[in-house]
């Protein structure tokens, strides 16, 4: 069974940084590409960012863009994104995701919510 | 990178169809068949419906269907159920840049 578990969501100043981490199992994650996908209180599915199967090509939303870092580690079958420079509308909960094809994600972790606020 | 559009709200009544739209331009719904939908219930995590703008993944009934038009895709539900009240969200590759774009999302009310 596909597994995905993230963690690593939580209070943070504005300005500061958090890392969120993508445990993943029950499928070959080095043969995978993962995203992260958010979605704010309320509102709907924001794409975040994604990474192909060895790290080597990343993509992100022009919203994220230079301050999210995404990155993975295959031998620990674990995503990363590394955010700084938090904003309040950075405030969501976070998802990662794998797919069938492009754009197609038909596994999602149960998410992990980050509230940026002083 | 503006949202695909959506409607806000669709209704329907029990064992009617419903179909919601989701429009984008030729550069993302248009320019690909790469269109997936997305059900998400309050609190829970969205589940795919449809991908490849017409599959359904196994385990999805066959009451939802897919398709597009120019850049109009659309997702049809028909023999509509109580369970299928929903929020809905288009989802489409936009290319290697900007990758993926969602939708604003729609909710469907049964009733």
């Amino acid at each position: 069974e596909v597994q995905l578990l993230e963690s690593g969501g939580g209070l943070v100043q504005p300005g500061g940084s958090l890392r969120l981490s993508c445990a993943a199992s029950g499928f070959t994650f080095s043969s995978s590409w993962i995203h992260w996908v958010r979605q704010a209180p309320g509102k709907g599915l924001v794409w975040v960012s994604r990474i192909n199967r060895d790290g080597s090509s990343t993509n992100y939303a022009d919203s994220v863009k230079g301050r999210f870092t995404i990155s993975r580690d295959n031998a620990k079958n674990t995503l990363y994104l590394q955010m700084n420079s938090l904003r309040a509308e950075d405030t969501a909960v976070y998802y990662c995701a794998t797919g069938i094809t492009v754009a197609a994600y038909g596994h999602w972790g149960q998410g992990t919510l980050v509230t940026v606020s002083s | 990178q503006s949202a695909l559009t959506q409607p806000r709200s669709v209704s329907g009544s029990p064992g009617q169809s419903v179909t919601i739209s989701c429009t984008g331009t030729s550069s993302d719904v248009g320019g690909y068949n790469l269109v997936s939908w997305y059900q998400q219930h309050p609190g829970k995590v969205p589940e795919l419906m449809i991908y490849d703008v017409s599959k359904r993944p196994s385990g999805v009934p066959d009451r939802f269907s897919g398709s597009k038009s120019g850049n109009t895709a659309s997702l049809t539900i028909s023999g509509l159920q109580a369970e299928d009240e929903a929020d809905y969200y288009c989802c489409s590759f936009v290319g290697s840049y900007t990758y993926v774009l969602f939708g604003g999302g729609t909710k469907l009310t049964v009733l």
